[in-house]
């Protein structure tokens, strides 16, 4: 059963551009989680979403936002992006976004502001 | 407000011995506990998890354990292996919801 899968791996960007990063959830899975990863804040919960809408949220600026789609893939795109936003971005599915079920995460993508 | 906390930012551990590491959090409504392992390059790998209707998992060489009048959970490993040598996470999420809340890690590291 192949796993949670994100695209690009890794990603170089200038200040101010904008990015989309991809995830492709565990087949069957119709929840998925977006996390950001820095050495000094550890894991932050981005946002989630389950069947195409967005169910729960963290505490992160309108310039990050996500959609679903249909066949459970989900986008995270960055507007104008900034120094502090380079980050290891990591997407987790699960089978239905119950807190009694595990998500399982994808490698992520290592993004790096420059 | 960190919700969930884990106070050791390492452990080392001799092969073959037990590894605990610790974890405490805030928030009473905190449902469904669970544990991952991170490598380096990697993402999280799901380890094992805990309901707050238990006090007691066991997985294998892996037992985590769960005190809510303390609101503090643990991951013994028993024995540890050098291929435990991880990145430890706990993590915590509230009834209905799919929200993580982490902790900011323990890294283990098992000698020979």
């Amino acid at each position: 059963k192949a796993g949670v899968t994100q695209t690009p791996r890794y990603l170089i960007k200038t200040r101010g551009q904008q990015v989309t990063l991809s995830c492709s959830p565990i087949s069957g899975h119709r929840s998925v989680s977006w996390y950001q990863q820095t050495p000094g804040q550890g894991l932050q919960f981005l946002f989630e979403y389950f069947s195409e809408t967005q169910r729960n949220k963290g505490n992160f600026p309108g310039r990050f936002s996500g959609r679903q789609f249909s066949n459970s893939r989900s986008e995270m795109n960055v507007s104008t992006l900034e120094l502090g936003d380079s980050a290891l971005y990591l997407c987790a599915s699960s089978f239905s976004g119950l807190s009694n079920q595990p998500q399982h995460f994808g490698d992520g993508t290592r993004l790096s502001i420059l | 407000d960190q919700q969930v906390k884990q106070n050791s930012p390492s452990l080392s551990v001799q092969e073959g011995r037990i590894s605990i590491l610790n974890c405490d959090y805030t928030n009473s409504m905190f449902d469904y506990f669970l544990w991952y392992k991170k490598y380096p390059a990697e993402g999280p790998t799901f380890l094992i998890s805990i309901s707050s209707i238990k006090d007691k998992n066991e997985d294998g060489r892996f037992t985590v354990f769960l005190n809510k009048s303390a609101k503090h959970l643990s991951l013994h490993i028993v024995p540890s292996q050098p291929g435990d040598s991880a990145v430890y996470f706990c993590a915590a999420s509230a009834l209905d919801t799919d929200k993580l809340i982490f902790g900011t890690g323990t890294r283990l590291q098992v000698f020979p």
